[in-house]
């Protein structure tokens, strides 16, 4: 069964810090991975696609990377900020189209000043 | 994404009430899908559609139905609600492409007594 594992769970971090978040996942064929963000309350929005051949996105202070080979994603968050604080999400593709997706069930993060 | 849009955001049922979910996109996407997203679990696809003649299952559909009025309009029913479908449901657009960006709604958020 195709599986999205995050870690951590959740966490805690000082405004202005930074902080990676993990996401290992089973799903074969891979086509792409994604990054998104969901505020509290508000549906998820898309922070960063990359496919098979690519191994580093960026937006802005958001910076993802991805080792095929071992299966693994990160998101870099830098120099965080109160608004950061959301849960974050990575969606693993096992083929074209949105209904092959696999979803992991979040990196919760709680900025504090 | 204000391009698309649910209602109602909120909603109490009782158990064995039909209620329906809407969701409306003027983004011109093809392609529409609803989730449900329960505390600790991923986001799980419902139904999706990807034009108006087609509607597809997706992982957990029982207990559920959907039309695809239009291009821009794709609803979601519960035809005898059960208290475990108490959750979050999200609608979401995409457009076809090898990493198409899913574009999620607000959220409904229903209650079934």
């Amino acid at each position: 069964k195709n599986q999205v594992e995050q870690s951590p769970q959740s966490l805690i971090i000082l405004e202005g810090k930074n902080c990676t978040l993990q996401c290992n996942y089973t799903v074969s064929p891979f086509s792409n991975l994604r990054w998104y963000k969901q505020d509290t309350g508000r549906g998820p929005v898309s922070l960063t696609i990359m496919t098979f051949s690519e191994n580093t996105k960026s937006n802005g202070r958001y910076t993802a990377t991805l080792d095929a080979d071992t299966k693994q994603s990160s998101l870099h968050i830098t120099a965080s900020q109160l608004s950061d604080s959301a849960s974050y999400i990575c969606v693993v593709s096992s083929g074209y189209g949105n209904n092959r997706l696999a979803f992991g069930k979040g990196n919760q993060v709680v900025v504090i000043p | 994404d204000a391009d698309v849009t649910q209602t109602p955001r909120n909603r109490i049922t009782k158990t064995g009430k039909r209620i329906m979910l809407e969701c409306s996109q003027t983004k011109g996407h093809d392609r529409m899908y609803w989730y449900r997203q329960d505390p600790g679990l991923g986001l799980r696809l419902i139904y999706y559609s990807f034009d108006v003649k087609d509607i597809n299952k997706g992982e957990i559909s029982d207990g559920y139905s959907v039309s695809r009025q239009a291009q821009a309009k794709f609803s979601l029913s519960l035809e005898s609600a059960i208290p475990n479908q108490t959750a979050l449901y999200f609608c979401a657009t995409s457009e076809p492409g090898q990493a198409e960006t899913q574009y999620f709604g607000p959220g409904t958020r229903l209650l079934v007594l």
